[in-house]
C-alpha cells in the first residue's frame, strides 16, 4: 500500500498569500495517476488536480500541481477568501488506492 | 450533466448490515467503474473498493474482505455498498465515485451519513 504523508497539517495565511502544500508517497507514484482534492466544512471533496499537473473542469488557474515519482506539491498562487479549506492528495494508480491525511488552509 | 445521488442517512445498531444505493445519471453507467470511499468524522478518506458495472467484477479494499459486497443493478444505473457486521468504527460518511482513468474519481455521490450505536 502506498502511504501519502501530507505537510504541514495546518497552514496560516492571510488571504493574497501564497500556498505550498506537500505531499510524500512512501513509494514511487505515477504522476499520471496523482491528485489533489479541496473539501469544505459539510461537503463532499472537489477534483482540483489529477495527472498531477492538469486542472479539473472549472478550476481556475491560481491552482497549480507539480511534481514526480514520491514528491507532489500543489500551489495556491494567491488565496482567496474561499480557498480557506482542507485539501488531500491522492494517488490512483496502484490498489488500494490511497489519500493524505490533509492539509488545513486556515486564515491567519 | 453527470450525477451520483446516494440514498439517505442510516442509523443502525452494532452487528448489524447496511446497504447504501448510488444513482447514476448523465453518463453511460457500464463504461465507468464505481469505486466506494468512506470518511470517518474528522478523519481523512478511506477507499473501500470498486464494483464494475459492466460485468459486476469487484476489487476490494483488504481491510474490508469478507465484510463488504458491491454490487450493481444496470437496468436502474444503480450501484450498491453493503457492509456487514458494523462496529462503531463503522461511524462515517459514504460516498460512491465515478472511476476513470485520466482523472481518477471526479464526480463523487453527495455522501450517505451512517452512524453505528447501540
Amino acid at each position: 500500500e502506498i502511504v501519502l504523508t501530507q505537510s504541514p497539517g495546518t497552514l496560516s495565511l492571510s488571504p493574497g498569500e501564497r500556498a505550498t502544500l506537500s505531499c510524500r508517497a512512501s513509494q514511487s507514484v505515477s504522476s499520471s495517476y496523482f491528485g489533489w482534492y479541496q473539501q469544505k466544512p459539510g461537503q463532499g471533496p472537489r477534483l482540483l488536480i489529477y495527472g498531477a499537473s492538469s486542472r479539473a473542469t472549472g478550476i481556475p488557474d491560481r491552482f497549480s500541481g507539480s511534481g514526480s515519482g514520491t514528491d507532489f506539491t500543489l500551489t495556491i498562487s494567491r488565496l482567496e477568501p474561499e480557498d480557506f479549506a482542507v485539501y488531500y492528495c491522492h494517488q490512483y494508480g496502484s490498489s488500494p488506492l490511497t489519500f493524505g491525511g490533509g492539509t488545513k488552509v486556515e486564515i491567519k | 450533466q453527470v450525477q451520483l445521488v446516494q440514498s439517505g442517512a442510516e442509523v443502525k445498531k452494532p452487528g448489524a448490515s447496511v446497504k447504501v444505493s448510488c444513482k447514476a445519471s448523465g453518463y453511460t453507467f457500464i463504461d465507468y467503474y464505481m469505486h466506494w470511499v468512506r470518511q470517518a468524522p474528522g478523519q481523512g478518506f478511506e477507499w473501500m473498493g470498486w464494483v464494475i458495472p459492466n460485468s459486476g467484477g469487484t476489487n476490494y479494499a483488504q481491510k474490508f474482505q469478507g465484510r463488504v459486497t458491491m454490487t450493481r443493478d444496470t437496468s436502474l444505473s444503480t450501484a450498491y455498498m453493503e457492509l456487514n457486521r458494523l462496529t462503531s468504527d463503522d461511524t462515517a460518511v459514504y460516498y460512491c465515485a465515478r472511476g476513470e482513468v485520466v482523472t481518477g474519481l471526479e464526480y463523487w455521490g453527495q455522501g450517505t451519513p451512517v452512524t453505528v450505536s447501540s
